[in-house]
């Protein structure tokens, strides 16, 4: 049972356009939330978080949204470039459980055009 | 700093054959994590240890052992390889103290294909 999904594999975007990949969770009991990013042939990096107490987050061009009600959170890319052309994933956690452990979506591959 | 290295980059196995994979950081993080990524599933955990001395089973960890050798390092080893067992495997590592949620830091992988 995938816990968070990523429902879309890919999205093609305009360089200078809004970039919008989307994730949605099924667990009620996670608290925070990660987006990565992966090049080919290297592991994934860091790129933004949000806890559930709040509901935006930004750093820069990027925007971590999240939606309690809906279980859903989002990240925006404003304006899109060519070398933001990666696979991102989002990740969940319970930060209560100190555990530590990420769950991971399926990642969704974005190709920014010149 | 070199962050989170792990040896094989590429690895090809036997059905049946064993190895282990090595992963270190020095970082002096105390949390270490192996994941496996497969295409449309994302990564997933097969174990982790929230400390030095620690080990505890992800999602996925049948047919796979992991030893803390110390605080630097992490190694995932494979007894008797399946063709299922073909992945890219990341090891990743974090600061946080005994499991809270922190951010990791990934290796760059190594790729095994099992025959």
């Amino acid at each position: 049972d995938q816990q968070v999904k990523q429902n879309s594999p890919s999205l093609s975007v305009q360089e200078g356009r809004i970039s919008i990949l989307n994730c949605d969770y099924t667990n009620s009991m996670f608290d925070y939330f990660l987006w990565y990013k992966k090049y080919p042939a290297e592991g994934p990096t860091f790129l933004i978080s949000i806890s559930s107490i709040k509901d935006k987050n930004e750093d820069g061009r990027f925007t971590v949204f999240l939606n309690k009600s809906a279980k859903h959170l989002s990240l925006h890319i404003v304006p899109s470039q060519p070398g933001d052309s990666a696979v991102y994933f989002c990740a969940a956690s319970v930060w209560s459980s100190n555990t530590g452990k990420l769950i991971f979506g399926q990642g969704t591959t974005l190709q920014v055009k010149p | 700093n070199a962050g989170v290295t792990q040896t094989p980059k590429f690895q090809v196995l036997k059905t049946g054959q064993s190895m282990t994979l090595q992963c270190a950081q020095d970082m002096n993080h105390n949390s270490m994590y192996w994941y496996r990524q497969d295409p449309g599933m994302g990564l997933r955990l097969i174990y982790y240890s929230a400390s030095e001395g620690t080990t505890d089973k992800g999602e996925v960890p049948n047919g796979y052992n992991v030893s803390r050798l110390n605080k630097r390092e992490f190694s995932l080893r494979l007894e008797s390889a399946a063709p299922s067992q073909t992945s890219v495997y990341f090891c990743a590592s974090s600061a946080s103290l005994a499991g809270a949620t922190d951010t990791q830091y990934f290796g760059p992988g190594t790729r095994l294909t099992v025959l």
